[in-house]
């Protein structure tokens, strides 16, 4: 079936320190693949997304590739800051899923 | 500007009583969703819409009920058969219902608290 796998969190950083979440899917077909993020006791928010293999998406100094080679799509930032602290969810969707796969989300704690 | 808007933002109902959150969206999506979220957890499938007048069980409607009587709503029910429903409640909107690489619209969420 569909599905996301996500890195366990919580992901712990200095400000200014290089990010990495990873994201690996298991879909049929080419799916599109998106990041939201959750700031506390707020919902979802669109992050970035990417409809095919090799596009690159970015926003807010956040990018992420999708790799159809290794069936990935992590997220990345330079340089982090503390109000980059939230859980950011990798998905997936494609033709005939009806509905986005989330993962299970990741929590970024940034301190100063 | 076009959103989904949830309310109440929080709610507190005594155990044993129904409780309906309301979901509103003015994006003209036909696709529309809800899912629970408990502390430190990931997001759970209650029910979605494709369209005006169906709806479909997700992963754990069990002691929900929704309806779709109109385009921009697509309200949520606890009954009192929901053995544990603390938690955060989201609803998000999709214009192709995810099939297409559109994502989802998410509102702010309501926060009820049985007590």
């Amino acid at each position: 079936g569909n599905s996301v796998t996500q890195m366990e969190g919580p992901v712990t950083l200095s400000e200014e320190a290089f990010l990495t979440i990873n994201c690996t899917y298991t879909a049929t077909g080419y799916p599109s693949l998106f990041w939201y993020v959750q700031y506390p006791g707020e919902g979802l928010q669109l992050l970035l997304k990417a409809t095919k293999a090799d596009d690159k998406g970015s926003n807010k100094g956040f990018e992420a590739t999708y790799r159809k080679e290794t069936t990935s799509f992590h997220l990345e930032k330079g340089s982090v800051q503390v109000s980059d602290s939230a859980v950011y969810f990798c998905a997936l969707s494609g033709w005939g899923f009806q509905k986005l796969v989330f993962g299970t989300g990741t929590r970024l704690l940034v301190s100063p | 500007d076009g959103g989904i808007t949830q309310s109440p933002k929080y709610l507190f109902r005594k155990e044993g009583q129904n409780v309906t959150l309301s979901c509103e969206q003015n994006l003209n999506h036909d696709a529309m969703y809800w899912y629970r979220q408990d502390p430190g957890q990931g997001l759970r499938l209650i029910y979605y819409s494709q369209i005006v007048n169906d709806f479909q069980k997700g992963d754990i409607a069990e002691g929900y009920s929704v309806s779709r009587e109109k385009k921009e709503s697509f309200p949520l029910t606890v009954t009192s058969a929901q053995k544990n429903p603390t938690a955060f409640y989201l609803c998000a909107s999709s214009m192709d219902g995810g099939f297409d690489g559109y994502g989802y619209t998410f509102g702010s969420g309501t926060r009820l608290t049985v007590v």
